[in-house]
């Protein structure tokens, strides 16, 4: 088991631009989480997927959707970059039963300009 | 509102000497405790979890309600020890994390 994967590892968009980032969770795990680390800052909360649906979300505007697939796998998608949406994006896979363990993937590096 | 609080940035100590990296939280709740380590060029990793109540590479940390802290402890460092370490909390299903602190040790 590779455990959690994320696509691409590095990125670098234009403000205004739209970006898609690409998680697989560990296998086992039906749940799926993302979340933004800016530089010097510890994980923020993005929202969650769970059985192809957002089940919680963080303080994020509605430029950051995602989606989850029948696989498991999930997308998160950032509309009209800003340059502030520079940043560590994690994907994190847990098992659906509450406060499992979530399993950290290495994160995709965006870069707005 | 759930918040975790890590006053270090950066905490540097010999090879040897005692670890104590300081975790303080807010919830009104019954959350559950984590503590996640980030080695160089590696991913986010579970260290420890308080249900647990294991020791993982020699860290414990231990919830004290009353002082709403969860601080991670080891008597002696080593130099493989020096890492990124975020404390984290649960209330449900998603986790809240505290800004880290850089453990720096020293031969």
């Amino acid at each position: 088991d590779a455990g959690v994967t994320q696509s691409p590892t590095h990125l670098i968009k234009t403000r205004g631009q739209q970006v898609t980032l690409r998680c697989s969770p560990k296998s086992g795990h039906d749940t799926v989480s993302w979340y933004q680390q800016a530089l010097g800052q510890g994980p923020q909360f993005i929202f969650q997927y769970y059985e192809e649906e957002e089940r919680q979300r963080g303080n994020f505007p509605d430029r950051f959707s995602g989606h989850q697939f029948p696989n498991y796998s999930s997308e998160l998608n950032v509309n009209a970059l800003l340059l502030g949406d520079s940043a560590l994006y994690l994907c994190a896979s847990s098992p659906s039963s509450p406060r499992g363990t979530q399993y950290f993937g290495p994160g995709t590096r965006l870069l707005v300009l | 509102a759930q918040r975790v609080t890590q006053p270090e940035k950066l905490l540097s100590v010999f090879k040897g000497a005692p670890v104590e990296l300081k975790c303080n939280y807010s919830y009104s709740g019954s959350p559950e405790l984590f503590w996640y380590v980030q080695y160089s060029r590696q991913r986010l990793q579970l260290l420890l979890r308080h249900i647990s109540r294991e020791s993982i590479k020699g860290f414990t940390a231990d919830l004290n309600k009353g002082e709403t802290s969860f601080h991670l402890k080891k008597p002696f460092a080593q130099e493989e020890d020096s890492a990124m370490y975020y404390c984290a909390l649960t209330g449900y299903s998603t986790l809240t994390f505290g800004k880290g602190t850089m453990l720096l040790v020293s031969p």
